[in-house]
């Protein structure tokens, strides 16, 4: 079981904006920043979103990111056929002195 | 360029030992903390252990402790995970993932993983 929760699943259809929830406590995204990871069919994890909003260079800016006390999210604005991923939020926990991360949410484009 | 390359996996027995490694190119080994996530089949990620840029700190999630061993070696741009008493629910993709300047900085290169399986 992990210990950030995300919903299992999320849809859209093309051009749609759809977000994915993470949810977790006082000692991880309470304390710290999240993160997002989206992971494509067969590859490793890529860094999504990091510090809670920031994009690495050449993330597009259709994904986004917010926090909001123990909770954050990911938007995915303009929705593509290329976007279908597991997507993982992630953050530092305090009081295990480690990476926590969420179950992952499989995105389905319809 | 950042790239990482695991190396190591393959399949073992209840019990067993595996050592893996990953060899760091692109970057100074050296300047920064280190990380092994793991991913069992059509699982979620999970953290398995970091290591502090001189070797000097190292941390471990629980289900781990005592088990596994995180160690580096700068001088030869390689990180390894020595796996012991391995169990069949060990079984997982392991991932090699650079961090940053402290043990909170997040893993922000990833490697392509290696294969582990724990199989009677």
């Amino acid at each position: 079981q992990s210990v950030l929760t995300q919903p299992p699943s999320a849809s859209g259809t093309p051009g749609q904006r759809v977000t994915i929830s993470c949810s977790g406590s006082s000692s991880d995204i309470g304390s710290n920043t999240a993160n997002w990871y989206q992971q494509l069919p067969g590859t490793a994890p890529k860094l999504l979103i990091y510090s809670n909003n920031q994009r690495p260079s050449g993330v597009p800016d259709r994904f986004s990111g917010s926090k909001s006390g123990t909770s954050a999210s990911l938007a995915i604005s303009g929705l593509q056929s290329e976007d279908e991923a597991d997507y993982y939020c992630a953050a530092w926990d305090d009081s295990l002195n480690g990476w926590v991360f969420g179950g992952g949410t499989k995105l389905t484009v319809l | 360029e950042v790239q990482l390359v695991e190396s190591g996996g393959g399949l073992v027995h209840p019990g067993g030992s595996l050592r893996l490694s990953c060899a760091a190119s692109g970057f100074t080994l050296s300047t920064y903390w280190m990380n092994w996530v793991r991913q069992a089949p059509g699982k979620g990620l999970e953290w398995v252990a970091n290591i502090k840029q001189d070797g000097s700190e190292k941390y471990y999630v629980d289900s781990v402790k005592g088990r596994f061993t995180i160690s580096r070696d700068n001088a030869k741009n390689s990180l390894y995970l020595h796996l012991n008493s391995l169990r069949v629910e060990d079984t997982a993709v392991y991932y090699c993932a650079r961090g940053g300047y402290s043990e909170s900085s997040l893993p922000r290169y990833w490697g392509r993983g290696t294969l582990v399986t724990v199989s009677s």
